[in-house]
Parts: structure tokens; C-alpha cells; sequence
């Protein structure tokens, strides 16, 4: 099946510094989602991309879809104590009755006031 | 966003008993939901399909006879984890597909805790 490697795997820095994760995958995908979940919640969607090349903001958050279709980064912009959580990339290739996602491993963030 | 909500957030069992954990979509109609499963520190692992009026498509390694799904509505799914064992214990999370919308954002519930003794 396919495969996809989120790095990093966790993070630690201070508020007000700007952050960065990425996804790739052993194959193309035709949609990527990014997501966060707090302990103990589910996961809350972020941005979806839906075309190769794509750059979405929302809010201090962007996340871009790689020309290649096999990858997609997240960018966190003036980070801040409730950021912290666990972000998940999630590929995706709808269409017909297929809509399944698969998520990699996440990145937890820590941010320290 | 769309709201999706599951019920019970929390559910401690004894060994041997059933357990059934409900997804809702709230204010959209949902023909197709997906159960996960979660354990800690791991990411979500997809169980199952669940569509509306027809039988669940399970993922490989993922008995049908244990966890049973029903999507008997467009806002109403249910997983009922069988005879549950102290290994079922995790977090269970379902996810829908707002119809008829023709994009792939899924929606998750908040996520149930299943413990058992």
C-alpha cells in the first residue's frame, strides 16, 4: 500500500519562531490534508489541497502541494503556546466512492511560552 | 467545517462484554463514514468503510465479526466491538464525507476511549 513518511517526528521550540513539516509519498495522491489533534480529541482539519503546485494559507498556517503530486509541506508562522499538538499529514485519492485517507506517523509540536 | 460527534467519549467494559460507539453527523448527511483506530503515540489506522444502506468494507487484518458496523441513516453510524478483550482497548475515532459535496475533506468525530478490564 502506500506509504507516507511525516518528518519531523516531534518538535520543541520557542513561541514567536516559525515552523516546518513535511510529507512524502512512495506514490502520487490527487488530494493531501493537513490535520491537527489535541490529547484526546480527534483530529481537526486544517487546509486541503487539491491541485499540484497549490499554496493555501489559513491563517498563520500554509501548506503547499508538491509538483510532483508525492509530496506537501506545513508551515507554522509566528508559533504560538496553542499550537502545540500533533499535526498529520493525510493522502488521498477521491473519486468514485473512494475517499479514504492515509495519514502519516505525525509531528508533535511543543512550544515553549 | 461540518461537526461530527461520537458518543461515548469514554467507556470502561469488562473483559467478555460489548461495547457500541455511535457517529453522528450533525448538520450534513453523510453516505460515507470511516472508523479509525488509534493507540498511543501512533497514528490513525482506518478499520473500516462504512456506507450508507450496505455492508462496511473492512481493511485487511480487521475482523468483521468483532467490530460490526451499521449505517442504517445518513447521519448515523455505530461500531459495536464484540466480546471485547483487554487488546481492544484504544481510541476509536470515525470521520465522514459531507454529501454531496464533491471534495474529499473528512470531517472526525472527538474520538471515544475504550478501556477494558
Amino acid at each position: 500500500g502506500q506509504q507516507l513518511n511525516q518528518s519531523p517526528q516531534s518538535m520543541f521550540i520557542q513561541e514567536g519562531e516559525d515552523v516546518s513539516m513535511n510529507c512524502t509519498s512512495s506514490s502520487i495522491f490527487n488530494t493531501w490534508l493537513w490535520y491537527k489533534q489535541d490529547p484526546g480529541e480527534g483530529p481537526v482539519l486544517l487546509i486541503a489541497l487539491y491541485k499540484a503546485g497549490e499554496l493555501t494559507s489559513n491563517g498563520r498556517l500554509t501548506a503547499q502541494f508538491g509538483i510532483t503530486r508525492k509530496d506537501s509541506f506545513l508551515n507554522i508562522s509566528a508559533s504560538i503556546p496553542s499550537d502545540v499538538g500533533i499535526y498529520f499529514c493525510a493522502g488521498q485519492n477521491s473519486g468514485g466512492s473512494n475517499y479514504k485517507l492515509t495519514f502519516g506517523k505525525g509531528t508533535l509540536l511543543t512550544v515553549n511560552p | 467545517g461540518a461537526v461530527v460527534s461520537q458518543h461515548p467519549s469514554r467507556v470502561i467494559c469488562k473483559s467478555g462484554t460489548s461495547v457500541k460507539i455511535e457517529c453522528r453527523s450533525l448538520d450534513f448527511q453523510a453516505t460515507t463514514m470511516f472508523w479509525y483506530r488509534q493507540f498511543p503515540k501512533q497514528s490513525l489506522m482506518l478499520m473500516a468503510t462504512s456506507n450508507e444502506g450496505s455492508k462496511a468494507t473492512y481493511e485487511q487484518g480487521v475482523e468483521k465479526d468483532k467490530f460490526l458496523i451499521n449505517h442504517a441513516s445518513l447521519t448515523l453510524s455505530t461500531l459495536t466491538v464484540t466480546s471485547a478483550h483487554p487488546e481492544d482497548s484504544s481510541f476509536y475515532i470515525c470521520s465522514a464525507r459531507a454529501a454531496p459535496r464533491n471534495t474529499g475533506e473528512l470531517f472526525f468525530g472527538e474520538g471515544s476511549r475504550l478501556t477494558v478490564l
